[in-house]
């Protein structure tokens, strides 16, 4: 069991649809990232807000959306998706963004693009 | 960020210790080194970081070099359940520059304990 917690556990969706991915956290952190992992490969960094604030975007595309509407929750909007975004997509949190902050992961979303 | 050099695989056996080394030769005084692992279809878990001296907590001990150069994560007795992908990484300490917040992984250590 992880403190960070995301819903749906695994979400089938087709290239039309729109959706969202949901993550919580209750334990007052104020920094809150969404990564995207492939099969077999480590998980890359999307965005890092903090303090409800977008502060990263690492290039991703529009069709991804992020959404911080607390600074316990943080959601992922997807929209248009291709087959090649069917990935397992992992929220975190830390206390803040600073680098002894140690990030905490929940167990992800796998998302299914058909 | 610095980036880091582990092996690609290792093999332990179960109630051994565990080493895995993690060179990172470019280090900044200003970045934290640290170690998560995820085990097969879950989040990365956090085990440890360091900034210079050596840490210890009930999952693991992390050994820094003194130049900083690398480092070992001793996992003192490990078990079948052990058995993951283990990450070193190096992370920005202070707020500045584009990298401060990023936690970024590389290829990481896959760790198979055996019985």
């Amino acid at each position: 069991d992880t403190e960070v917690t995301q819903t749906p556990k695994h979400l089938v969706m087709g290239m039309t649809n729109k959706k969202s991915l949901k993550c919580e956290q209750h334990m007052g952190h104020r920094a809150m990232y969404w990564y995207k992992q492939k099969a077999k490969k480590p998980p890359e960094l999307m965005f890092v807000y903090s303090y409800e604030k977008l502060s990263i975007n690492e290039s991703v595309p529009s069709r991804f959306s992020p959404e911080c509407p607390n600074s316990s929750l943080l959601n992922l909007h997807l929209h248009a998706l291709q087959p090649e975004d069917s990935a397992l997509y992992l929220c975190a949190s830390s206390q803040m963004t600073g680098g002894n902050s140690p990030l905490h992961f929940g167990n992800g979303t796998r998302l299914t693009v058909t | 960020d610095a980036k880091t050099t582990q092996p690609p695989s290792m093999d332990c056996a179960e109630g051994r210790a565990a080493n895995l080394p993690c060179n990172h030769s470019t280090i900044s005084g200003n970045e934290y080194v640290y170690w998560y692992r995820q085990i097969h279809s879950q989040g990365p878990q956090y085990i440890i970081h360091g900034l210079k001296n050596n840490e210890t907590n009930e999952m693991a001990s992390l050994i820094i070099t003194e130049d900083r150069k690398s480092s070992t994560l001793i996992l003192p007795h490990a078990t079948l359940r052990d058995t993951a992908v283990y990450y070193c990484i190096v992370r920005v300490a202070t707020a500045g520059g584009t990298s401060y917040g990023k936690l970024t992984f590389g290829q990481g250590t896959i760790l198979t304990v055996h019985p």
